[in-house]
């Protein structure tokens, strides 16, 4: 079975600064997706960011982007430039190729301050 | 394009009742699935259906059930509430639900439900 592991409970920092969030998984699959979902307090779990594991290069959108390592199963999130909207709990989750089923890390609550 | 949208938002039951939550897809999406959010598990998945079929199962008990219908729309029950169950209900849509490109899942806001 698949899992992922967030180390970072929670996490704060001044707005405009950078922040790195950190995920681990473990799967004995060579294909699959991993994501970065952020869940503001209205709840909506809103995409941020997706790698999919057979692209070596790493993703970016925007201020946003991950640094993956394939064989480390390691895939932390770097927010730039950090405004106070970022504020929210993010989780990573792992998809399995062919599987519509998301496994979810315990999420890290990242707080921006003014 | 509408979103993904659970009714009802909120909901209070006491012990040993059933609910029904609702979960209308993106229109086009034909996958369409469930996971409850709690404190102390955190995301779990409940389940997936894809045209009318459930093709994933996470380890829940029989309690907790779902049926999807021919316009994609789904349900999802729980009989007999324990104060366990008392979550976040969330379901996600999907594009395609296969293998591919577009595997991205979109949420709704969830249902609040509160078991008394």
């Amino acid at each position: 079975a698949q899992t992922v592991t967030q180390s970072q409970p929670e996490m704060s920092v001044q707005e405009a600064e950078t922040v790195t969030l950190s995920c681990t998984y473990d799967t004995s699959e060579n294909n699959y997706y991993l994501f970065w979902y952020k869940q503001p307090p209205s709840r909506q779990m809103i995409l941020v960011i997706r790698q999919e594991a057979y692209k070596q290069q790493n993703a970016t959108e925007n201020r946003f982007s991950v640094n993956f390592q394939k064989a480390a199963k390691s895939f932390s999130l770097k927010i730039s430039d950090s405004q106070l909207g970022d504020t929210a709990m993010y989780f990573c989750a792992f998809m399995t190729l062919g599987a519509q089923k998301l496994v979810f890390g315990q999420g890290t609550r990242l707080t921006i301050n003014p | 394009k509408a979103g993904v949208t659970q009714t009802p938002r909120y909901l209070i039951k006491t012990r040993g009742q059933q609910v029904t939550l609702s979960c209308s897809p993106i229109s086009g999406h034909r996958s369409v699935s469930w996971y409850q959010q709690t404190p102390g598990q955190g995301l779990q998945f409940l389940f997936e259906y894809f045209s009318e079929t459930q093709r994933n199962k996470g380890n829940f008990p029989g309690r907790f059930s779902g049926r999807q219908f021919s316009n994609s729309r789904s349900e999802m029950n729980v009989s007999t509430l324990e104060l366990g169950d008392s979550a976040l209900y969330l379901c996600a849509s999907s594009p395609t639900g296969t293998t591919g490109m577009n595997t991205e899942a979109f949420f709704g806001q969830g249902t609040r439900l509160t078991v008394v």
